[in-house]
Order: structure tokens, then C-alpha cells, then sequence
């Protein structure tokens, strides 16, 4: 069975600094991968996602992620974080085929101050 | 306007009382299911649904029951079987079960047992 890892439970960051969310999971085969973010007082949105190719994948509001597959590994980033990037963010994976449901990290609550 | 409905946004019950939270697609997807978030944990899968009239057992099945009698709808009752009820439930739809299918999320119901 799938496990997902979100180290950070919670990173405070002041405005344009630069940012990465670690994720890393377990699982024996081939995967695929997920960021879903979730505003405050908003549903839960797909951020950005991994399923082949080039290892690193480009989503929605300037973030990027970066699969190293060698470190179990798909870590968020975005350069420069703006206050309006303040919510909680979980990385999701699951198996690469099939009709496996996601497995969710415990997800990592982003503080962006002015 | 196209996506997912939760009703009511906020519910109170008391011990020992059943009850049933509403999800309504109007996105024509064939997947389904619930997640409950609590504080630091994450999203748990508790049921899903890839058609209508079959579903299958999450990770904390034990204590909920769920029916998938229409594509668009799939309640979520909670039993006093199950010990800690008191939490931020999620209902997602995607257009298939498949593994890359994203999916969507509706607004959410926080349900409180008093």
C-alpha cells in the first residue's frame, strides 16, 4: 500500500521568499503524483501533477514540483511566495494504473506574512 | 454552473443519532467519494464509488455506510458505531476512476457530535 510523508506541518515564510514543500512516499512500483492546495474558506484544487515524462511539471500560480524518483521524492516549489499563497497544501499519490484512489499526506499549512 | 454540492455546511447532531450528509455532481463523472479531514491528518479516504449501484471501502470505512443509487448523488450516513464522528467531511467526483483522473471537491460539511 501506498504512504505519503509531508515533513513540514507548518513553514512561515514572509513574502518573496523562495519556497519548497518536501513529499516523499512509499511505494513499491510506479506511481502517479499530486498537489492539491486549499485556500482558506475554499474547496480543495488541484495545484499541479506527475504522471511521466519530464520529472518536472509545471501547475497553476507559478509553482512547479520536481519528481526524484531515485529519493521516493516530489517536492513543491515556487521562487518567490506571495501572500496570497497562504493555505494548506497535500501531496496525493497512487498507483500508476489501475483504479486505485489517492492516498493524501497529512498536508502542510503554508503562513505567508507581509 | 458545474461542480459539486454539500449540504448543509455545518451540522450538529447529538451522540447516538444517525446521520446524512448530501453530495450532489452535476459534472457527469462516474467516481465518487468521501474523505474526512481532521486537523493534522490529513485527507482519509473513507468510501468511494467508481459507478453507480458499487462501492468500496476506504481506509476508515468502519462506522459510515454509503448508497450510490443515481450518478450525481452519494450520501454519506454516519452511524453512532462510529467513536469519533466530529469532523470536516469532503465528498470528490472525478470523470472516471481511473488512476490520472483529477478530482474535483466540494465545499465540505462540518459535522460536530455533541
Amino acid at each position: 500500500a501506498q504512504s505519503v510523508s509531508q515533513h513540514n506541518h507548518h513553514v512561515i515564510l514572509s513574502e518573496a521568499a523562495s519556497l519548497e514543500l518536501g513529499c516523499n512516499y512509499s511505494y513499491g512500483g510506479t506511481v502517479n503524483l499530486f498537489w492539491y492546495v486549499q485556500y482558506p474558506g475554499q474547496h480543495l484544487q488541484l495545484l499541479l501533477k506527475y504522471f511521466s515524462g519530464d520529472p518536472l511539471v509545471k501547475g497553476i500560480k507559478g509553482f512547479e514540483a520536481e519528481f526524484i524518483k531515485s529519493k521516493f521524492s516530489f517536492n513543491l516549489r515556487k521562487p518567490s511566495v506571495q501572500w496570497s499563497d497562504t493555505a494548506e497544501y497535500f501531496c496525493a499519490v497512487n498507483a500508476y494504473s489501475g483504479n486505485t484512489p489517492l492516498v493524501f499526506g497529512k498536508g502542510t499549512r503554508l503562513s505567508v506574512i507581509a | 454552473d458545474g461542480g459539486i454540492t454539500q449540504s448543509p455546511k455545518y451540522l450538529f447532531r447529538k451522540e447516538g443519532q444517525n446521520v446524512t450528509l448530501s453530495c450532489e455532481q452535476n459534472l457527469n463523472h462516474d467516481a465518487m467519494y468521501w474523505y474526512r479531514q481532521d486537523p493534522g491528518q490529513g485527507l482519509r479516504l473513507i468510501y468511494y464509488s467508481q459507478i453507480v449501484n458499487d462501492f468500496q471501502k476506504g481506509d476508515i470505512a468502519e462506522g459510515y455506510s454509503v448508497s450510490r443509487e443515481k450518478k450525481e448523488s452519494f450520501p454519506l450516513t454516519v452511524t453512532s458505531a462510529q467513536k469519533n464522528p466530529t469532523a470536516f467531511y469532503l465528498c470528490a467526483s472525478s470523470i472516471g476512476g481511473g488512476a490520472r483522473n483529477e478530482q474535483f471537491f466540494g465545499p465540505g460539511t462540518r459535522l460536530t457530535v455533541l
